[in-house]
């Protein structure tokens, strides 16, 4: 098993331009998220799915839109990229939205200029 | 709104010195803990969890946490690191109960630089 894949690795943006952020399992998981790291503040969620088309809010969701059409794939979409969007992008996976471990992707560099 | 605290933004030990990382979170109700690990370049592991039972939990590489329910706490501990232990270290919490949703809530990180 890949476990859960991230592309690209690391992504250069224009402010205004849009983009997706892809995150692929194989695993079979029902639950997938996404998050932010950026420094001094942890990991913070932006959008999570507890399943294939069922998709919901964390707690930083504004200019980023998911979609789940399959339980592999969880893309995450930047409308409108702006400099605040320059982060560390993380996708996880795991088969049970509460008890079991979350298997982190190995990340997207984002940088928005 | 439930948050997640790690007093030690960075630590600096050396070799065979012993840790503790302090974790604490704000929610009165029932949680999972976990510690997750990033090495330098790499993504996030699991070091160790608990949901329930013996509050002293063992994790990998010697590894273990303590969840005292009192003082909100789930404290990291190693007797004994190694240069190989450098790197961020995160606490996080899902809540537990009808309302999860499976959600971790990080607290802001540790990074322990251990020096050989």
């Amino acid at each position: 098993n890949a476990g859960v894949t991230q592309t690209p690795k690391f992504q250069v943006l224009k402010t205004g331009q849009s983009m997706t952020l892809q995150c692929a399992q194989d695993m079979n998981h029902e639950y997938m998220s996404w998050y932010r790291q950026d420094p001094g503040m942890g990991l913070r969620l932006i959008h999570y799915s507890v399943g294939a088309g069922i998709t919901d809010q964390g707690e930083v969701p504004n200019g980023y839109n998911v979609s789940r059409s399959t339980t592999e794939d969880f893309p995450l979409r930047l409308l409108s990229a702006a400099p605040s969007q320059t982060s560390v992008y993380f996708c996880a996976s795991s088969s049970d939205r509460g008890r079991e471990t979350q298997y982190f992707g190995p990340g997207t560099r984002l940088l928005v200029l | 709104a439930q948050s997640v605290s790690q007093h030690n933004h960075h630590v600096i030990l050396s070799e065979a010195a012993s840790l503790e990382l302090g974790c604490n979170y704000s929610y009165g109700g029932t949680v999972n803990l976990f510690w997750y690990v990033q090495y330098p370049g790499q993504h996030l592991q699991l070091l160790l969890k608990y949901f329930s039972g013996d509050p002293l939990v063992k994790g990998i590489k010697g590894f273990e946490a303590e969840f005292i329910k009192s003082k909100f706490s789930f404290n990291l501990r190693k007797p004994s690191v190694q240069w190989s232990d450098t790197a961020e270290y995160f606490c996080a919490v899902m809540l537990d109960g009808s309302g999860n949703t499976g959600k971790l809530i990080f607290g802001q990180g540790t990074t322990l630089q251990v020096k050989p």
